[in-house]
């Protein structure tokens, strides 16, 4: 099964808001509720910070906030910070035997 | 919540090996566990996931047959086995909790991947 699709690079200034999407097929993200997204700064552990679509873990700004459409998600970025830079990824559960998909990651650069 | 995984290591094509991923602050036996890859450079890949119970393990495709997950409830720890090491299962190992929420319905949800080790790297090279 393929994974997620997200777009490769995403660029913006400080204080400028950005989307990554994130597109399955109906048999993932069409189905399931269960995405997720993940911050992940060079040489660390991925950390999550949007599950559930839509839901902010505990400790994470509400500049970040999750969406979805049919067999899109989305993850949107407000007023960006320096500190934004990294890669993110999303994932999901999906209806196969390959439990879990993710996207092939974004790299976002604060400009 | 602490994941800590070791046993990654520089083994030959053809290898085997095991990693492990302590787990500590939350009580272990009642989630299921994940383990997620990335090659260097390269975005995360899923590998594999246990119940809690251990009745339940699913598998990606470019793995299965050659690993094997499971954990040992008593010891708080996971494990991966890896059998037949390819260059291309080069990566650092995560192990990674999956864990749970209510709605405002009650109902439960599952959150991918709320809690990830440091991770191990693994290197198949002749």
């Amino acid at each position: 099964q393929s994974a997620l699709t997200q777009p490769a690079s995403v660029s913006e200034s400080p204080g400028q808001s950005i989307t990554i999407s994130c597109t399955g097929t109906s048999s993932d993200l069409g189905d399931y509720q269960y995405v997720s997204w993940f911050q992940q700064h060079p040489g660390k552990a991925p950390k999550l910070i949007i599950y559930d679509v839509s839901h902010r873990p505990s400790g994470v700004p509400n500049r970040f906030s999750g969406s979805k459409s049919g067999d899109t998600a989305s993850l949107t970025i407000s007023g960006l910070l320096a500190e934004d830079e990294g890669d993110y990824y999303c994932s999901a559960y999906t209806a196969s035997s390959t439990r879990v998909l993710f996207g092939g990651g974004t790299k976002l650069t604060v400009l | 919540v602490q994941l800590v995984e070791s046993g990654g290591a520089v083994v030959r094509p053809g290898a085997s090996l095991r990693l492990s991923c302590a787990a500590s602050g939350f009580a272990f036996s009642s989630f299921p566990m994940h383990w997620v890859r990335q090659a260097p450079g390269r975005g995360l890949e899923w590998v594999a996931i246990i119940s809690y119970g251990e009745s339940d393990l699913y598998y990606a495709d470019s793995v299965k047959g050659r690993f094997t997950i499971s954990r040992d409830n008593s010891k708080d720890t996971l494990y991966l086995e890896m059998n037949s090491l390819r260059p291309e299962d080069t990566a650092t190992y995560y192990c990674a909790r999956e864990g749970n929420f209510y709605d405002t319905n009650g109902y439960p949800g599952v959150i991918l991947f709320d809690s990830w080790g440091q991770g191990t790297l693994v290197t198949v090279s002749s």
